[in-house]
């Protein structure tokens, strides 16, 4: 039974326009939510995260909102530029975490069209 | 440079071969990680590593062991595989209660035939 669940396979979007890529969670253990960006041979790498205490984090042209009580958070891209074209995978981990690993999303293949 | 590295990018190895998988981490974390990634599946955790221990086995099938010899390095080997173990393997390292992302490497492309 997936934990983390990103429904959404794929994504197109207009350059220039807002991508949104959201996430849904049933752990209500988790409390720290993180978004991973991957290119084509490549590992995945950190792009932003939120914690539990705060419904909203932004970095740049990125975004991330946590509805808590939907189990529910969000990565909303502005601009979206072509080199945004990845895989974004969500992440999740459990209050009190030590060494317990992060649980990901299947991901969503987000292409930004010129 | 990642901070973490992976050897070898690609790997084609019959289902009677023997060979391993390596990663090495110049971040001076404390805990590393084996991630299984299959087409249209979430990033599988595999194995778990912290402070050299192994604290964690998802119920991987013993075809896959793991060793760990020191915080900086991971092996993975793999020992008569079969078709559908075919996958990106990642190798991720963070620092044991910290709250701080994990780092991937690049991954090994496996394909077993």
């Amino acid at each position: 039974d997936q934990q983390v669940k990103q429904n959404s396979p794929s994504l197109s979007v207009q350059e220039g326009r807002i991508s949104i890529l959201n996430c849904d969670y049933t752990n209500s253990m988790f409390d720290y939510f993180l978004w991973y960006k991957k290119y084509p041979a490549e590992g995945p790498t950190f792009l932003i995260s939120i914690s539990s205490i705060k419904d909203k984090n932004e970095d740049g042209r990125f975004t991330v909102f946590l509805n808590k009580s939907a189990k529910h958070l969000s990565l909303h891209i502005v601009p979206s530029q072509p080199g945004d074209s990845a895989v974004y995978f969500c992440a999740a981990s459990p209050v009190n975490s030590g060494n317990t690993p992060l649980v990901f999303g299947k991901g969503t293949r987000l292409s930004v069209i010129a | 440079e990642t901070g973490v590295t992976q050897t070898p990018r690609h790997l084609v190895m019959g289902m009677t071969n023997k060979k391993s998988l390596k990663c090495e981490q110049h971040l001076g974390h404390n805990a590393m990680y084996w991630y299984k990634q299959s087409a249209k599946k979430p990033l599988e955790l595999m194995f778990v590593y912290s402070l050299e221990e192994r604290v964690e086995n998802n119920s991987v099938p013993s075809r896959f062991s793991p060793e760990c010899p020191n915080s900086s390095h991971l092996f993975l080997h793999l020992h008569t595989l079969q078709p559908e173990d075919s996958a990106l393997y990642l190798c991720a390292s963070s620092q044991v209660r910290n709250r701080a992302e994990a780092f991937f490497g690049q991954g090994t492309r496996l394909t077993v035939v």
